[in-house]
């Protein structure tokens, strides 16, 4: 079956330092997407990706780095700078255009 | 810039009960719409679509119509059921950046037996 797998499901990080979260999709799709959400809020866009080796920030990139290396991975480090890193980390996907995103599962970061 | 509101939860319904949750937008030009649906600890889902004015996207017994004149896009369903019981988003994806979408805060719902 196709689709984006997210892993792990629960992380826990101490404070200062860097985490990767793994995101790969079968699917085929050109552009990924990293989410953050917070509890009752809507999701906000950490970083995109177009094409292999092209990546853009989005509105709080800020504390965080992305990879293209691949079409279907995009990891995500969360670093020592993200100063309020604790929350669930949606990734996702598209062929493209205005089409709609497909979603992985998710991952909850907890910093102990 | 392009950007939606929700209204605001939490919504508590019983099971069997009408549920709307309103949406509007702004945006430029003529944006695609969409519902997500996020059960507890989970990824989004889409539920239903509409990329033109007037188009209805249905799905699971939602409907949403979406209306250009009062930029709205309205989430709908006639008879409620626990399993309802979710986060429901509403976004758009348009200019001048259409791969990208903007979320609204999103609306729980609620639905007791």
């Amino acid at each position: 079956d196709g689709g984006i797998t997210q892993s792990p499901k629960y992380l826990f990080r101490k404070e200062g330092q860097n985490v990767t979260l793994s995101c790969e999709q079968n699917l085929n799709h050109d552009a990924m997407y990293w989410y953050r959400q917070d509890p009752g809020q809507g999701l906000r866009l950490i970083y995109y990706s177009q094409i292999v080796n092209d990546f853009q920030k989005g509105d709080i990139a800020e504390g965080y780095s992305v990879s293209r290396e691949k079409k279907e991975s995009f990891p995500l480090t969360v670093t020592s700078a993200q100063k309020n890193p604790t929350a669930f980390y949606l990734c996702a996907s598209t062929a493209g255009g205005p089409n709609e995103q497909f979603f992985g599962p998710g991952t909850r970061l907890t910093v102990l | 810039g392009n950007s939606v509101t929700q209204m605001e939860g939490p919504v508590t319904l019983s099971e069997e009960a009408f549920l709307t949750i309103n949406c509007t937008y702004t945006a430029t030009g003529y944006p695609s719409l969409f519902w997500y649906v996020q059960y507890p600890g989970e990824g989004l889902q889409l539920l239903l679509k509409a990329t033109k004015a007037d188009d209805k996207g249905s799905n699971k017994g939602f409907e949403a119509t979406y209306r250009k004149e009062t930029t709205s896009f309205h989430l709908e369903k006639g008879s409620v059921q626990v399993s309802d019981s979710a986060v429901y988003f509403c976004a758009l994806s348009g200019l001048p950046i259409t791969y990208k979408l903007s979320f609204g805060a999103g609306t729980t719902v609620t639905v007791r037996a």
